[in-house]
């Protein structure tokens, strides 16, 4: 059984690194093809794709917001960690994690919980 | 402005079929990339419910079913129940600029 689970601040200030880990079990980010992706969705709106991680170190990110998105893994301890910088309140959201299946034009699942993250002073 | 156009409501009676749609263009959809489809509850993570456009992932019942014809892609539900109500997004890559995966705005469902 695959699950994962997001983790790091609830509330961080404007202008503010935001750090997040997604911990996961039940496959591994070393096996080849495997992937895990992060993914946004402000309150009442639409989801967003942030970035994404291969079992090989190979990292895709959204264009609009790859100068300010930085992602890594950790194998060893199944994780994979998210790093935003310079936070506005237009940040405000639920940050979920989830593996992606079959590629760069695939899908995600499943997907973890969720983490709401509050930007504000 | 999502890249995937999704209508923001539709809404249909218990036992009727509802479709969903969800229109791209040629840098995504049209070039013929895969379409996905989530289901998503209020305060509850997305679920997968289709992926590579017509395929149900296991435990989804057959009453969903997806569709892709030039750059558009479509979600139906047939035998419309009061539990499907909930949001529904559509996923694909959009090959502009660098390359990235791109949702529709969602679309709510109400079972009236």
């Amino acid at each position: 059984q695959i699950t994962l689970k997001e983790s790091g601040p609830t509330l961080v200030k404007p202008t503010q690194t935001l750090t997040l880990t997604c911990t996961f079990s039940g496959f591994s980010l070393s096996s080849s093809g495997v992937g895990v992706g992060w993914i946004r969705q402000p309150p009442g709106k639409a989801l967003e794709w942030l970035a994404l991680i291969y079992w090989d170190d190979d990292k895709k990110y959204s264009p609009s917001l790859k100068s300010r998105l930085t992602i890594t893994k950790d194998t060893s301890k199944n994780q994979v960690v998210l790093t935003m910088t310079n936070m506005d309140p237009v940040d405000t959201g639920t940050y979920y994690c989830a593996p992606n299946r079959s590629g760069w034009f695939g899908w995600f699942d499943p997907w973890g919980q969720g983490t709401l993250v509050t930007v504000s002073s | 402005q999502s890249v995937l156009t999704q209508p923001p409501s539709v809404s249909g009676a218990p036992g009727q079929r509802v479709t969903i749609s969800c229109t791209g263009s040629s840098s995504n959809i049209g070039a013929g990339y895969d379409v996905h489809w989530y289901q998503q509850f209020p305060g509850t993570a997305p679920k997968l419910l289709i992926y590579g456009n017509n395929n149900r992932p296991s435990g989804v019942p057959d009453r969903f079913s997806g569709s892709k014809s030039g750059t558009s892609a479509s979600l139906a539900i047939t035998g419309l129940q009061a539990e499907d109500e909930a949001d529904y997004y559509c996923q694909s890559y959009d090959s502009s600029v660098t390359g990235s995966k791109v949702f529709g705005g969602g679309t709510k469902l109400t079972v009236l």
